[in-house]
């Protein structure tokens, strides 16, 4: 199973760089790397997705080293309402029967 | 574009009641999941479905839980009978065209307690 490990929380203040890095030392040739965001009371919202080396988006950067095994969102500049749960998660490709498996995430609280 | 719907929001029954929640994907949205999250933990997957079909439900506890996807679109979840550990947020989501690796949409949940 590809199971992914990412510290419980962490602590950020208004305008830095939050970089937030997650292990997946068994992921798959084929499996993506998706990182998703949930603020209380909702669901998860999709923020980025990869395979490898850099992904950019309006939103936020996801690093992935060549061997795979872990990745790093970076958050740049985060405000107060960046304040959310960011949950790292391999991601099967279509047809493989392994389960989605979300862990804990990161408890990211962001200070003005 | 409209999202994933749910409904209730939220329910409040007693241990050994029934409950259904029901979920209206994004249209054209082939994939259905259903989650559970118990509060301070991840969702966890309980049932995915392909159109009208089952992929994977091997986390659902057939003894009382039960999913269907009529006509491929809308969804029910029913639990039957409800225990004091199913207190939890029940996830809808949806993703297209096919499978894990495409971006998931959620719903907004429906908050399941149970006394």
């Amino acid at each position: 199973l590809a199971k992914t490990t990412q510290p419980i929380s962490m602590d950020s203040y208004e305008g830095q760089e939050v970089n937030i890095t997650c292990s997946h030392n068994n992921i798959a040739t084929n499996d993506y790397i998706t990182w998703y965001q949930q603020f209380p009371s909702q669901g998860p919202r999709f923020i980025i997705q990869g395979y490898k080396t850099k992904v950019t988006n309006e939103v936020a950067s996801l690093f992935i080293p060549a061997d795979r095994k872990s990745s790093t969102l970076s958050l740049p500049r985060v405000s107060l309402s960046d304040t959310a749960v960011y949950y790292c998660l391999v991601v099967p490709w279509a047809g493989n029967n392994r389960k989605l498996i979300w862990g804990l995430g990161t408890s990211l609280a962001v200070n003005p | 574009e409209a999202g994933v719907a749910q409904s209730p929001r939220y329910k409040i029954i007693e241990k050994r009641q029934s409950v259904a929640f029901w979920c209206n994907p994004i249209s054209g949205h082939a994939t259905l999941y259903w989650y559970q999250q118990i509060l301070g933990q991840g969702p966890k997957l309980l049932i995915q479905f392909q159109n009208n079909g089952v992929v994977d439900d091997s986390q659902l506890p057939k003894d009382r839980f039960s999913a269907e996807r009529l006509k491929g679109v809308d969804s029910t979840l029913k639990i039957q009978p409800a225990k004091l550990e199913d207190s939890a947020v029940y996830l809808c989501a949806s993703s297209f065209p096919e499978g894990g690796r495409y971006e998931q949409y959620f719903g907004p949940g429906t908050r399941l307690t149970v006394t």
